[in-house]
């Protein structure tokens, strides 16, 4: 069964860059039917799509998140990471990393289907 | 950007009702391309329906979804204690996506 877990550090200082891991386990991060992407959920807020990432090395990015965001594989380590720079307040949030759907002959993102729990990311001086 | 809304923000049924949430985007959903999520409190989304009507793996019966277009809607057939919850319709199918704001059903 299928299982990811983020893991990074609980609190980080404005205009940092925040640096989040997923670790994957019980199947494969070089598959080529899924996307791993970032979600991040403000406190009592909606969901957030961040971006994503195929393993071929197409990337995919909120355009509202565009210019702070760095989504990479690590298919060695099963394992994929998030960078975001230049943290305000407004970046507080869970941030969940998980599987989606990808369709290959149009190269588009399809619906999220195995989520990590999450962890509470709080920026903070 | 395809814009969800979802309506109303915030449902109050008693366990055995029937629930009705809705989802409007702000232009067409190609080839029915929305999904829902169920999330209670501090635990992970989880996928209940995509396509905007196939059940995911271990969605009970109860849960239907159905739309297209630009107005979709879950239905829950007869609310059962773990049903209360806030549910989030998604949009996909584009390198763009999106999740309506949420509706939370609460206990009447």
């Amino acid at each position: 069964q299928l299982q990811l877990q983020e893991s990074g550090p609980g609190v980080v200082k404005p205009s940092e860059t925040l640096s989040l891991t997923c670790t994957v386990s019980g199947g494969s991060i070089s598959s080529r039917s899924y996307h791993w992407g970032w979600i991040r959920q403000p406190p009592g807020k909606g969901l957030e799509w961040i971006g994503s990432f195929y393993y071929s090395g197409s990337s995919y990015y909120n355009p509202s998140l565009k210019s702070r965001v760095t989504i990479s594989l690590d298919t060695s380590k099963s394992q994929f990471s998030l960078g975001l720079s230049s943290l305000t307040a407004a970046d507080t949030a869970v941030y969940y990393c998980a599987r989606g759907e990808y369709q290959i002959l149009s190269s588009l993102l399809y619906y999220m289907d195995v989520w990590g729990k999450g962890t509470m990311v709080t920026v903070s001086s | 950007e395809i814009v969800l809304t979802q309506s109303p923000g915030t449902l109050s049924l008693s366990p055995g009702a029937r629930a009705t949430l809705s989802c409007r985007a702000s232009q067409s959903v190609s080839s029915s391309h929305l999904a829902w999520y169920q999330q209670k409190p501090g635990q992970a989304p989880r996928l209940l329906i995509y396509g905007a009507s196939s059940r995911a793996i271990g969605t009970p019966d109860r849960f239907s979804g159905s739309g297209s277009g630009t107005d979709f809607t879950l239905t829950i057939g007869r609310l059962e204690p773990g049903d209360f919850a806030v549910y989030y319709c998604h949009q996909y199918g584009s390198s763009l996506i999106t999740f309506g704001g949420g509706t939370k059903v609460e206990i009447k």
